[in-house]
C-alpha cells in the first residue's frame, strides 16, 4: 500500500532540473507533497486531487495522473534551498477515513550543490 | 502566530516504561494528527483527533493511545515501551476538521530513545 518514490536520491548542481515520482498500486484520490530538511519538521508544498490537475508554486510544480496512479513533482532551476527529503503522502478514495489516513512514501533525498 | 509546538524535544526511556508526549496545534487549527518517523523512513500515521475523539487510526497497537483537550491540544501516550518505539514523533495540525485534504503543519517533533 505504501507509495513508491523514485529516485531514492538525486544530486543536482544549482540551476538544474529534477523530477520526483510517486507511484501507487492502489487507486488514488489525493497526493500530498512535503519537504523535510535534516533535523526539521516536514513542510507542506502542495496537494493534488483526483482529476489530473497540475499545480505550481514558484519553480516547483506537480502533476497527478489518475490512470497511471502516479504523481510527479517537478523542480526547475533548482536552488540551494531545495535540498532536503521530499515525501509524498497518498489518500485513497473519496471516503473521509481513507483520506485522513495518509500513507507516506520513503522519501527522495535531494541535494543541490553550488 | 505560534506554529505547532511539541514537548519535550528529546526523551530517553527504558523498556517497559510509559511516556506522554504533548502537542499544541497552530492557532486556528482544530485537528491533530500524530506520526512516528523512524530514521530514514517516511512518517507513519498513528491516529488523528478531532472534537476530542480519535476518528482515524493507523496500524499501531493499543499501547499507543491519545487524547485531545477542549483547547485542541493533544497528548500521545505509549505504554510498555519497546526498543522499536525509538523514533521521532511528529504532531501535525490542520484546520477545518470536517474538510478533507487540508495542508498539515508539523511541529519539530519529539525524539524518543528507548534503552
Amino acid at each position: 500500500q505504501q507509495p513508491v518514490q523514485s529516485p531514492q536520491a538525486v544530486i543536482l548542481r544549482e540551476g538544474e532540473d529534477a523530477v520526483i515520482n510517486c507511484s501507487s498500486s492502489k487507486a488514488l484520490y489525493s497526493v500530498h507533497w512535503y519537504r523535510q530538511k535534516h533535523g526539521e519538521a516536514p513542510v507542506f508544498l502542495m496537494i493534488l486531487l483526483k482529476g489530473g490537475e497540475q499545480k505550481g508554486h514558484e519553480k516547483i510544480s506537480a502533476s497527478f495522473n489518475e490512470k497511471k496512479q502516479q504523481s510527479s513533482l517537478y523542480l526547475t532551476a533548482s536552488q540551494l534551498s531545495y535540498s532536503g527529503t521530499y515525501f509524498c503522502g497518498t489518500g485513497r478514495g473519496n471516503n473521509a477515513g481513507n483520506n485522513r489516513k495518509l500513507i507516506w512514501g520513503l522519501g527522495t533525498s535531494l541535494a543541490v550543490n553550488p | 502566530d505560534a506554529g505547532v509546538t511539541q514537548s519535550p524535544t528529546h526523551l530517553i526511556k527504558t523498556r517497559g516504561q510509559q511516556v506522554t508526549l504533548r502537542c499544541s496545534p497552530k492557532s486556528g487549527h482544530d485537528t491533530v494528527s500524530w506520526y512516528q518517523q523512524a530514521l530514514g523512513q517516511g512518517p507513519q500515521f498513528i491516529f488523528q483527533y478531532y472534537e476530542e475523539e480519535e476518528r482515524q487510526r493507523g496500524n499501531f497497537p493499543d499501547r499507543f493511545s491519545g487524547h485531545q483537550f477542549p483547547n485542541y491540544s493533544s497528548e500521545l501516550n505509549v505504554n510498555a515501551l519497546l526498543l522499536g518505539d525509538s523514533a521521532l514523533y511528529l504532531c501535525a495540525s490542520s484546520p477545518g476538521g470536517r474538510r478533507l485534504n487540508q495542508p498539515q503543519h508539523f511541529g519539530d517533533g519529539t525524539r524518543l530513545s528507548i534503552l
